[in-house]
C-alpha cells in the first residue's frame, strides 16, 4: 500500500539540539498527524493539523501542513532524553477513505 | 478518561491456528480502526468500523476479519495463522471517521 515518505530512518543529536524532521507525499490529504511511539507502546498523538499553510505547536514541538497538502515538517526544539522515540507522519483523508497512511518513522537518539 | 484498551498484550500462537484479539475504544468513540505494524513494511490499514458496519478495509487477505458490537468494542480475527502474522497489532479509535485517532498499546502476535 501506499506509504509517506520519511527520512532518514534514524537521526542521532544531542542533548539541547533542534531537530527537524520532514515528511512528503505524492498524494493530498486534508489532514496531517504526527504520533510518538516509545517501546512496547502504541503511536502517540503529538500534533494535528487540519488546513494547509497551518502551523501548530504544543510545547517543545511545532508542525506544519505543507501547502501543497502533499508534506508536513516537525520540529523539536532543546531536545531532552525523554524526546527519544520513533516518529510517524500520518496522512488522513475525510469521508469514506479516511484510513490514515503512515510513513515508516524515524528513530530519534539523543545523546545526553 | 481511559484510553484505548487492548487485549491480550501478548500472544503467542503456532501456525494454522486461529486468534481472536480485542479492543475497546475511549468513551464515546463510535469508529474503531485496526492496523498492522511490521519491522518490514511499517503501519497498514487492515480494516475500519463505525455503527457496527466495515466502512473500510485494507489489502490484507480474507483470513483477516473483524467486527464491532454495539457498545463500540471490537474484536479482529486471525484464522489458519501463518509465520508472517507475526506482528504489532494496533487499535485506533476516534469518535467517528473523520476524526483524529488515538492508539492502544497493542497486542504482541508471536506465530512459531
Amino acid at each position: 500500500g501506499q506509504q509517506l515518505n520519511q527520512s532518514p530512518q534514524s537521526m542521532f543529536i544531542q542533548e539541547g539540539e533542534d531537530v527537524s524532521m520532514n515528511c512528503t507525499s505524492s498524494s493530498i490529504f486534508n489532514t496531517w498527524l504526527w504520533y510518538k511511539q516509545e517501546p512496547g507502546e502504541g503511536p502517540v498523538l503529538l500534533i494535528a493539523l487540519y488546513k494547509a499553510g497551518e502551523l501548530t505547536s504544543n510545547g517543545r514541538l511545532t508542525a506544519q501542513f505543507g501547502i501543497t497538502r502533499k508534506d508536513s515538517f516537525l520540529n523539536i526544539s532543546a531536545s531532552i532524553p525523554s524526546d527519544v522515540g520513533i516518529y510517524f507522519c500520518a496522512g488522513q483523508d475525510t469521508g469514506a477513505n479516511s484510513k490514515l497512511t503512515f510513513g515508516k518513522g524515524i528513530t530519534l537518539s539523543v545523546r545526553p | 478518561k481511559a484510553g484505548v484498551t487492548q487485549t491480550p498484550r501478548y500472544l503467542i500462537k503456532t501456525r494454522g491456528q486461529q486468534v481472536t484479539l480485542s479492543c475497546s475504544p475511549i468513551s464515546g468513540h463510535r469508529s474503531v480502526s485496526w492496523y498492522q505494524q511490521t519491522p518490514g513494511q511499517g503501519l497498514q490499514f487492515l480494516f475500519e468500523y463505525f455503527s457496527e458496519t466495515q466502512r473500510n478495509k485494507g489489502n490484507f487477505p480474507g483470513r483477516f476479519s473483524g467486527r464491532q458490537f454495539s457498545n463500540s468494542r471490537s474484536e479482529m480475527n486471525v484464522s489458519t495463522l501463518e509465520l508472517g502474522d507475526s506482528a504489532l497489532y494496533l487499535c485506533a479509535s476516534s469518535l467517528t471517521q473523520d476524526r483524529v485517532r488515538y492508539f492502544g498499546a497493542g497486542t504482541r502476535l508471536s506465530v512459531l
